[in-house]
């Protein structure tokens, strides 16, 4: 079965510090992926993401993503945290579907983790 | 350019009523999906809708309906209230199938 896994509920981090909030997919072929970010009631943001290409993928706000195809992961990453990225984050999956043409399979999305970088 | 929005942004209603949500997409854009937040499912996909046709279902029951009309406006439909049914529903467009989504604010349904 398709599926998208981030294994922490929660990551805390102190401001500064670098950030990692893991995701690993099983979706047949080559999936896209994606980030999305989700603030306090407010709809999901998207982040960055990876369709083909380089590997490592950079986004919005600094944040970036590490494509690894062996491990099925695709890690989002941040050098610095800074007390306002502290949010939701969902990474999400999308398999190119049996039909090559304009049909596409549907998205699949983690279930979220909780960042929150301390002062 | 204006973002999705949804109508209502919130809704109350009683078990065994019937509900219907509203969003628009950007401009220009044609692939719209609705999906389903609670805490403690997460982001549940519901249907996803391509010029009119729905490309793509979710897991859930036939209570939940969706259409889109020809300019790429969306509604979905959920008959027969239940309580589990409160949650957020969120909707998102984009340009084509393959890009990212952009999403609305949501609509938050309580069912009491």
């Amino acid at each position: 079965a398709q599926s998208v896994a981030q294994p922490e509920d929660q990551v805390n981090v102190a401001e500064g510090n670098p950030l990692t909030v893991k995701c690993t997919y099983s979706v047949s072929g080559n999936p896209y992926l994606f980030w999305y970010v989700q603030y306090p009631n407010r709809g999901l943001q998207f982040l960055l993401k990876y369709i083909t290409g380089d590997n490592l993928v950079k986004g919005s706000y600094g944040f970036e993503a590490e494509f690894n195809k062996s491990q099925t992961s695709f890690h989002l990453k941040k050098p610095s945290a800074l007390v306002s990225d502290s949010a939701l984050y969902f990474c999400a999956v999308r398999d190119r579907g049996a039909d090559r043409g304009s049909t596409l399979g549907r998205l699949y999305f983690g279930r979220g983790t909780q960042l929150t970088v301390w002062p | 350019k204006a973002g999705v929005t949804q109508t209502p942004r919130y809704l109350i209603k009683t078990r065994g009523q019937q509900v219907t949500l509203s969003c628009s997409p950007i401009s220009g854009h044609r692939s719209v999906s609705w999906y389903q937040q609670t805490p403690g499912q997460g982001l549940q996909f519901l249907f996803e809708y391509f010029s009119e046709t729905q490309r793509n279902k979710g897991n859930f029951p036939g209570r939940f309906s969706g259409r889109q009309f020809s300019n790429s406006r969306s509604e979905m439909n959920v008959s027969t209230l239940e309580l589990g049914d409160s949650a957020l529903y969120l909707c998102a467009s984009s340009l084509k199938a393959v890009d990212e989504q952009f999403f609305g604010p949501g609509t938050r349904l309580t069912v009491l």
